[in-house]
């Protein structure tokens, strides 16, 4: 069955740090990925999606993904953090019709000043 | 364009109320679906639609009904409300692609 962790509940970074965000999938045959993004009262906003191609994918807002399927993971990074970037980040997973999308539990951002 | 809308924005039932929560796209989307998000869950998927009068069950459809008599909306219909059923509620579409559109959600109470 297809599922995915985000280990991470909760992470704190300073302004300006650099950001790994965590994200384990597990699916039985090419998986499609994608990274929302959720701030306080908000629906979810997409930053970025792998399908195929280059492991690599740049997303809105300075954010970037690694797919690795060696180590089955979707790791969310962005080189420096600004305060506007805090909010709830989730990894998901589903197939070339994603009518059964799986959601990670999401991980909070906090930005300390 | 306004995207995904979803009413209401908040809503409080007693135990064994029913209600119906709205969701409309004017995108053109054929695809659409309603999620529940609990605290630390993630989101489930409750019911989905491929088109105009097609739906199917999605992981979590106990408690639920949906129906699609257009393309533009598609409702949520709670029958005997449960407080196993407070959480907040998203409605998403989308087209060809991947992409899923969210509404900004329904935040619902059961007492």
């Amino acid at each position: 069955a297809q599922s995915v962790t985000q280990p991470d509940i909760h992470i704190t970074v300073s302004e300006g740090a650099s950001l790994e965000l965590r994200c384990n999938y597990s699916y039985g045959a090419t998986p499609y990925l994608f990274w929302y993004v959720q701030s306080p009262g908000q629906g979810l906003q997409l930053l970025l999606k792998y399908f195929s191609g280059d492991t690599l994918v740049q997303g809105i807002k300075g954010f970037e993904a690694e797919f690795k399927r060696s180590q089955s993971s979707f790791n969310l990074r962005k080189p420096s953090v600004h305060w506007s970037d805090a909010a709830e980040y989730f990894c998901a997973v589903g197939g070339y019709n994603n009518n059964d999308m799986r959601f990670g539990a999401g991980t909070r951002l906090t930005v300390k000043p | 364009n306004a995207g995904v809308t979803q009413t209401p924005k908040f809503r409080i039932l007693k135990i064994g109320q029913s209600m119906t929560l709205q969701c409309t796209q004017d995108m053109n989307h054929n695809y659409m679906y309603w999620y529940r998000q609990d605290p630390g869950m993630g989101l489930k998927l409750i019911y989905y639609s491929v088109g105009a009068g097609i739906t199917d069950k999605g992981e979590v459809p106990n408690g639920y009904n949906v129906s699609r008599s257009t393309t533009e909306d598609f409702p949520l219909r709670l029958e005997l409300a449960a407080p196993s059923q407070t959480s907040v509620y998203f409605c998403a579409s989308r087209r060809d692609t991947n992409e899923q559109f969210f509404g900004p959600g329904t935040r619902l109470t059961v007492l």
